[in-house]
């Protein structure tokens, strides 16, 4: 089936430092998300992405927190600076419609901040 | 508030038996639920999904049971296998998706 790519699977970074995570959706898809799961947690809608604005975000989603998709290349987040309390897996999903439509995951991005 | 509640929050059935997720919701204006299933250090995948014009959706073992009048749905999943074992979600979407806290399923052969 479609899959997502993202890139890296794992990063451990320093409190402080900045960290960009990046995903590749499937190729047709319009609408982007990233979600955030902690350890055997639920998963925590952060933002979604459409037309290359920012549709609708969370209450987690920090003012340190940013998405872009430039000339439609990797849909990133880029949270500068991290918090301890940002190790999570962050998982990228990407849709052809919007909400009503079929996700489809990338798998994960485990970001350790020490 | 919550907007997806999801019960139990673990549950163990024997292989063969079946397992019954439930969940319920609070905003009328959801309509889209669909059931995802994570496995261990995977990414979570759609299962099977039900619009509420329908109270009954069926797809193999999956079947989903829906009440509107009551905000609640459930996934019965019929025959469990082993395999089944997994952490199952329940979500409802409108503009975005809300996720329940998880099931999280062990089918014991």
């Amino acid at each position: 089936g479609p899959k997502v790519l993202q890139i890296p699977s794992h990063q451990i970074i320093d409190m402080g430092q900045m960290v960009t995570l990046n995903c590749d959706p499937v190729s047709n898809h319009l609408y982007f998300y990233w979600y955030k799961q902690i350890l055997g947690q639920q998963m925590e809608f952060l933002v979604n992405f459409y037309n290359g604005k920012v549709m609708e975000k969370s209450k987690l989603f920090k003012d340190q927190f940013s998405v872009e998709r430039p000339d439609g290349s990797y849909f990133t987040l880029k949270i500068q600076p991290t918090a301890l309390e940002d190790s999570a897996v962050y998982f990228c999903a990407s849709s052809f419609q919007g909400a009503q439509d079929t996700q489809y995951f990338g798998p994960g991005t485990r970001l350790l901040v020490l | 508030q919550q907007q997806v509640r999801q019960s139990p929050q673990s549950l163990t059935v024997w292989e063969g038996e079946t397992a019954i997720l439930n969940c319920s919701y609070e905003d009328s204006t959801f309509d889209y639920f669909p059931w995802y299933h994570q496995f261990p250090g995977e990414s979570p995948a759609l299962l099977i999904a039900i619009r509420p014009v329908s109270n009954k959706k069926e797809d193999g073992r999956f079947t989903i049971f829906f009440n509107k009048r009551e905000k609640k749905f459930s996934l019965h999943i019929a025959d469990s296998q082993p395999g089944d074992s997994a952490t199952y979600f329940c979500a409802a979407t409108y503009n975005r998706i809300f996720f329940g806290d998880g099931t999280q399923l062990v089918v014991k052969p």
